[in-house]
């Protein structure tokens, strides 16, 4: 069964990047699309992006501007960058396969000088 | 984007009581409809996908529906670990988007 694995910084100070990086165990990363998606504390869910195995990302209109997700088959990895981070950022940070329902357990990213 | 309009925020009914949630898509999704519980400090838990199809191991007591836009979640009796919240997702045009959550709590 496949499972899915966030890692990175629990906080980031206002106006610096967000990193994170999801590892996907049990199965191939290959010939699927893998997404990234945020709730922020006592709210619902968003879709932040996804990005195929092939390297073809697709960004919520929302964030566009400060996301970029990755793909590295070699490792089984995927990743996303979101720039200029504020409060609003603030969010426990989940990636996913949609398709297959799974996800990961998710990473509480604090935005905070 | 597609707006997903779900009903009711939140609701409390008893043990065994038949539950229903509801689900109305802005556009045609087509069966891109999947529904997840998600129990406090827990990540999702995909239940329902295309709709209607339970995921492996997932109790027969849920279940999904539609009527053109209108998507419904079912729980036929309530049981005291059904307590969770409750999001539905379209996957059918981008972005995603999903309901706005249905918070089921024991009366």
């Amino acid at each position: 069964q496949v499972q899915l694995q966030e890692s990175g910084p629990g906080q980031v100070k206002p106006s610096e990047t967000l990193s994170l990086t999801c590892t996907v165990s049990g199965g191939s990363i290959n010939n699927y699309y893998w997404s990234w998606i945020r709730q922020p504390p006592g709210k619902g869910l968003e879709w932040i992006g996804y990005i195929h195995s092939s390297g073809t990302p697709h960004y919520n209109p929302s964030l566009k501007s400060r996301v970029t997700i990755s793909v590295d088959t070699t490792k089984n990895q995927f990743s996303l960058m979101l720039t200029s981070v504020t409060t609003a950022d603030t969010a426990v940070y989940y990636c996913a396969r949609v398709g297959g329902g799974e996800w990961g357990q998710g990473t509480l990213v604090t935005v905070s000088s | 984007d597609i707006q997903m309009t779900q009903s009711p925020s939140s609701l409390s009914a008893s043990i065994g009581d038949r539950v229903t949630i509801t689900c109305q898509a802005s556009h045609d999704i087509g069966n891109f409809l999947q529904w997840y519980q998600q129990k406090s400090g827990k990540a999702p838990n995909l239940l329902i996908h295309d709709v209607s199809n339970l995921k492996r191991g997932v109790p027969s007591r849920f279940s999904g529906s539609r009527s053109g836009t209108d998507f419904t979640f079912t729980i036929s009796s309530l049981q005291p670990e059904d307590i969770a919240t409750y999001y539905c997702l379209q996957y059918d045009q981008l972005p995603y988007t999903f309901g706005q959550g249905t918070k089921v709590e024991i009366k």
